[in-house]
């Protein structure tokens, strides 16, 4: 299996603040690499995929990057409804296909 | 617009077999570009993928549910399934069904169910 490392797990931020949370992938995954954001008591919701494209609907202040092994997400300016658990998953593979095990942005 | 629900018991007994079922309105699970799939989430921890269909009968698992998994599709009712046996407390979760797209990643998420496993 491919496994999927974050960083960090917990990150505290404050509206208005940049921040990137970071996902490393076992092997090289061709950029096959989505983000979801998950509210509280919420189904996740995908914000990024193949790595570098916006979902439709997404804001613009998200923004992902990264290749081969190494991949961010990026919130340029933080909101308030942005603070939630952000999740990558790589599906260069659905032999399976794995997920990061989360990073929890809290306000500070 | 594309709508998942899961449905089925909330509560399992150990060793027995859980079941659910996902019904999907607003698009139809017949559809050649798309694969059909079950994740679950432990209360307060990760998402871990379950497995997924094609109506065609294409089935991708999780080796990691050693065989446990049995998911179908039911063209008639929109509607595909899964069942897992011989459950245990490890089990318990949050259920979701959602869509991998034509892009390959999961574009559409059911609400969730909460699926617990206590006797």
């Amino acid at each position: 299996d491919i496994q999927m490392t974050q960083s960090p797990s917990t990150l505290s931020a404050s509206v208005g603040d940049r921040v990137t949370i970071t996902c490393r992938a076992s092997q090289s995954i061709n950029n096959y690499l989505a983000w979801y954001q998950q509210r509280p008591g919420k189904a996740p919701k995908v914000l990024i995929y193949k790595a570098s494209s916006l979902e439709s609907g997404v804001p613009s202040r998200f923004s992902g990057s990264g290749s081969g092994t190494e991949f961010t997400l990026t919130i340029s300016s933080l909101q308030v409804d942005d603070f939630a658990t952000y999740y990558c998953q790589q599906y260069d593979s659905y032999s399976p296909t794995t997920f990061g095990q989360g990073t929890k942005l809290e306000i500070k | 617009q594309l709508q998942l629900q899961e449905s089925g018991p909330g509560l399992v007994k150990p060793s027995e077999t859980l079941s659910l079922t996902c019904t999907v309105s607003g698009g139809s699970i017949s559809s050649a570009s798309y694969y059909w799939a079950w994740i679950r989430q432990p209360p307060g921890k990760g998402l871990e993928w379950i497995g997924s269909i094609h109506y065609s009968g294409s089935i991708y698992d999780n080796p990691s549910l050693k065989s446990r998994v049995t998911i179908s599709l039911d063209t008639s009712k929109n509607q595909f399934s899964l069942r897992l046996s011989s459950v245990t407390a490890a089990d318990t979760a949050i259920y979701y069904c959602a869509r991998r797209g034509s892009r390959y990643y999961l574009d559409s998420w059911g609400q969730g169910t909460l699926v617990t496993v206590s006797s």
